[in-house]
C-alpha cells in the first residue's frame, strides 16, 4: 500500500519568506509526528498530533513554526519569517496508534537563502 | 529519556554478518529497545525490537543482554543495501515520541 508521502520532496526560499511543507500519512494511521534533521544529526522531534488535535508541540523550535492536521488525515508544517536556520530536512511519520510502529515518509528538504 | 551509546561507524564486507552493538545503562523497566535505520536519503525505518527476550525477524536479530543493559542488533549476511544509519532507540511507557541519537554509520563493502 501506499507509505507516507510528503510535498515537496525540495523547497528553496529566501529568509524571511513563508513557507507550507505537507504530509499525507498512511490512511487510517491517527498518530502524526514531524521531525526535523540537520546535517550529521539524528532526527528531532518537532510536534506529534493525535487525530485533528496537537498532543504535544513541545519540540517547535519556536512560535514560526506552526502545524496544522484540520480532518485527521493531512497535516500541513508551516514556517513564518524563515531564517537561515531554519534549513534542514523536514520528516513527517504516521503510525497506527500513539506507542506503534512509526512509518516515516522521504522528508522535504528545506533550503533558507 | 534513557541515553543510548553506539560508535559512530562501523564497516562490514558484503555477505558477512555485521554486529551493531549500543549501550544503554540508565534503561528502565518499561524501556523497549527499538532499532530503526536510515538509508541514504530517505526517511528512517523501522527494524526490530524487543522487551528482555532475543529477537528475530526477516530483516534482523536483536540479542538483548540478561542486564538490559546493552543490546547488538544483528544482519546474518550484510548486503550492500544494508548501508545506512542504525539508531538504537528506547522507547516504552507512555512515551510515542522516538528520540534518535547520532547513530551507527554502516558501510558494507563489496
Amino acid at each position: 500500500g501506499a507509505g507516507v508521502s510528503q510535498t515537496p520532496s525540495n523547497k528553496v526560499t529566501e529568509k524571511g519568506k513563508y513557507v507550507e511543507l505537507r504530509c499525507d500519512p498512511i490512511s487510517g494511521h491517527t498518530a502524526l509526528y514531524w521531525y526535523r534533521q540537520s546535517l550529521g544529526q539524528g532526527p528531532e522531534f518537532l510536534i506529534y498530533f493525535q487525530g485533528t488535535g496537537a498532543a504535544d508541540d513541545s519540540g517547535l523550535p519556536n512560535d514560526r513554526f506552526f502545524a496544522v492536521r484540520p480532518e485527521g488525515s493531512v497535516s500541513t508544517l508551516k514556517i513564518q519569517r524563515t531564517e537561515r536556520g531554519d534549513s534542514a530536512v523536514y520528516l513527517c511519520a504516521s503510525s497506527l496508534a500513539a506507542q506503534g510502529e512509526q512509518y516515516f515518509g522521504p522528508g522535504t528538504r528545506l533550503t533558507v537563502t | 529519556d534513557a541515553k543510548t551509546t553506539q560508535p559512530n561507524s562501523m564497516e562490514s564486507n558484503e555477505e558477512e554478518p555485521v554486529h551493531l552493538p549500543c549501550n544503554h545503562s540508565t534503561i528502565s523497566g518499561t524501556d523497549y529497545i527499538h532499532w530503526y535505520r536510515q538509508l541514504p536519503s530517505q526517511g528512517p525505518e523501522y527494524v526490530i525490537h524487543g522487551l528482555t527476550s532475543n529477537v528475530n525477524n526477516r530483516m534482523a536479530s536483536l540479542a538483548i543482554a540478561e542486564d538490559r543493559k546493552s543490546s547488538t542488533l544483528i544482519l546474518h549476511r550484510a548486503t550492500l543495501r544494508d548501508a545506512a544509519v542504525y539508531y538504537c532507540i528506547l522507547w516504552g511507557g507512555s512515551n510515542y515520541k522516538l528520540t534518535f541519537g547520532k547513530g551507527t554509520l554502516l558501510t558494507v563493502n563489496p
